[in-house]
């Protein structure tokens, strides 16, 4: 089956500072690799995606690498805002098999002035 | 509509009560889902639907969930006989295009609280 295991959080960090989060991942079949963003109060939104291998999302300063030599795709931004602090979803899903998209637990992030 | 839709946004009940959550999903989006969020649990997969086939109910915890969703569209999530521990956030999703592709679009979810 499908599965995402992503970094426990909360990650706590000062503006401008580096951000990784890691998240690996196991598939049967060929998976699209995502990352979703919650807001306090809001709803999941996308936030980046990669279709195939080698393929690089990025959105909002944030970057993601679909690696699939290593089952990873682990989000970076170089310089996290307060504006940033929200829980981060790693999530994939297969276009063969079961369509059913399957979520990491999230990782808080919290980002202090 | 312009984005996904559900109601109520917070819904608090008695145990043993029913309740129905709903859904309206992007119009002309043929994928609909339903996860559970519970506090440091992720999003837990529930019930998918996919245009007239009949959906995928492997998630549901229990027979005290079940879903319709009609005419292809608005969905329904109903938990009978409800318990505290189904208290949780309750997310709907809807996805267009090639399955597994494409992003989901996500409600702002409906906020269960069973006492």
């Amino acid at each position: 089956g499908n599965s995402v295991t992503q970094m426990e959080g909360p990650v706590t960090l000062s503006e401008e500072a580096f951000l990784t989060i890691n998240c690996t991942y196991t598939a049967t079949g060929y998976p699209s690799l995502f990352w979703y963003v919650q807001y306090p109060g809001e709803g999941l939104q996308l936030l980046l995606k990669a279709t195939k291998a080698d393929d690089k999302g990025s959105n909002k300063g944030f970057e993601a690498t679909y690696r699939k030599e290593t089952t990873s795709f682990h989000l970076e931004k170089g310089s996290v805002q307060v504006s940033d602090s929200a829980v981060y979803f790693c999530a994939l899903s297969t276009s063969g098999g079961s369509y059913i998209p399957t979520f990491g637990r999230g990782t808080s992030l919290i980002v202090h002035p | 509509g312009a984005g996904v839709s559900q109601s109520p946004s917070n819904k608090v009940t008695e145990k043993g009560k029913d309740v129905e959550l709903r859904c309206d999903p992007i119009s002309g989006h043929t994928a609909l889902y339903w996860y559970r969020q519970s506090l440091g649990q992720g999003l837990e997969f529930l019930i998918y639907f996919q245009g007239n086939s009949a959906p995928d109910k492997s998630g549901l915890p229990s027979d005290r969930f079940s879903a319709e969703r009609t005419g292809g569209s608005v969905s329904t999530l109903t938990i009978q006989r409800t318990q505290q521990e189904d208290s949780a956030v309750y997310l709907c999703a809807s996805t267009q295009g090639t399955p597994g592709r494409t992003e989901a679009f996500f409600g702002q979810g409906t906020r269960l609280t069973v006492v």
